[in-house]
């Protein structure tokens, strides 16, 4: 049972418009989310974190939305280039004594096309 | 500054084999922890290392083991190969008392024939 869900695999949106991709999760203990991006050939790379304190998180093009009584989070990319076109995975972890454990979802293959 | 580095980047190996993915983490974390992506999949969680130890493991079969050694750097052994076990291989090193998140290596694509 997946506990991460990415339920579009792919996503087409033109250059300069906005890309918004989602994520919804199942397990209630998660309290902190992140999105990493990949390129083909390379690992997974850090974008951007929300607490389960926030609703929101911003950094430069990307913001993070956080409904935790949805169980639901999205990005958002304002304005998107090409240079966005890659794997999107969204990721989640539970608080515990021993350190992180983040659980992925499938990705989603976003396209921007110039 | 390097980053994570995992060696072998590729490698093909027969059913019943047993493999061995090496990975040096980014310099100053001291956590390992190993993945691995099936084609069209996020990665799934393997284990953790910290401190030497298995901290924390994943869903995996017994014939997952790793280590770490006193430098940080990490092993992943898969014994007894299984043609499901053909997926990319990632490595991610973090700092164990935060900021949060991980840093991945390119990985290592394990091909099993």
């Amino acid at each position: 049972d997946q506990q991460v869900k990415q339920n579009s695999p792919s996503l087409s949106v033109q250059e300069g418009r906005i890309s918004i991709l989602n994520c919804d999760y199942t397990n209630s203990m998660f309290d902190y989310f992140l999105w990493y991006k990949k390129y083909p050939a390379e690992g997974p790379t850090f974008l951007i974190s929300i607490s389960s304190i926030k609703d929101k998180n911003e950094d430069g093009r990307f913001t993070v939305f956080l409904n935790k009584s949805a169980k639901h989070l999205s990005l958002h990319i304002v304005p998107s280039q090409p240079g966005d076109s890659a794997v999107y995975f969204c990721a989640a972890s539970a608080p515990d004594n021993y350190g992180q454990n983040f659980v992925f979802g499938p990705g989603t293959r976003l396209s921007v096309l110039p | 500054d390097a980053g994570v580095t995992q060696s072998p980047t590729h490698l093909i190996k027969t059913r019943g084999q047993q493999v061995t993915l090496r990975c040096s983490p980014k310099s100053g974390h001291d956590t390992v922890s190993w993945y691995q992506q099936a084609l069209g999949q996020g990665p799934q969680f393997i284990f953790q290392y910290y401190e030497e130890e298995e901290r924390q493991r994943g869903n995996f079969p017994d014939r997952f083991s790793g280590h770490q050694f006193p430098n940080y750097s990490s092993e992943l052994n898969v014994n007894a190969l299984l043609l499901g076990d053909s997926a990319l291989y990632l490595c991610a090193s973090s700092l164990d008392q935060g900021p949060y998140g991980y840093t991945f290596g390119s990985g290592t694509r394990l091909t099993v024939v």
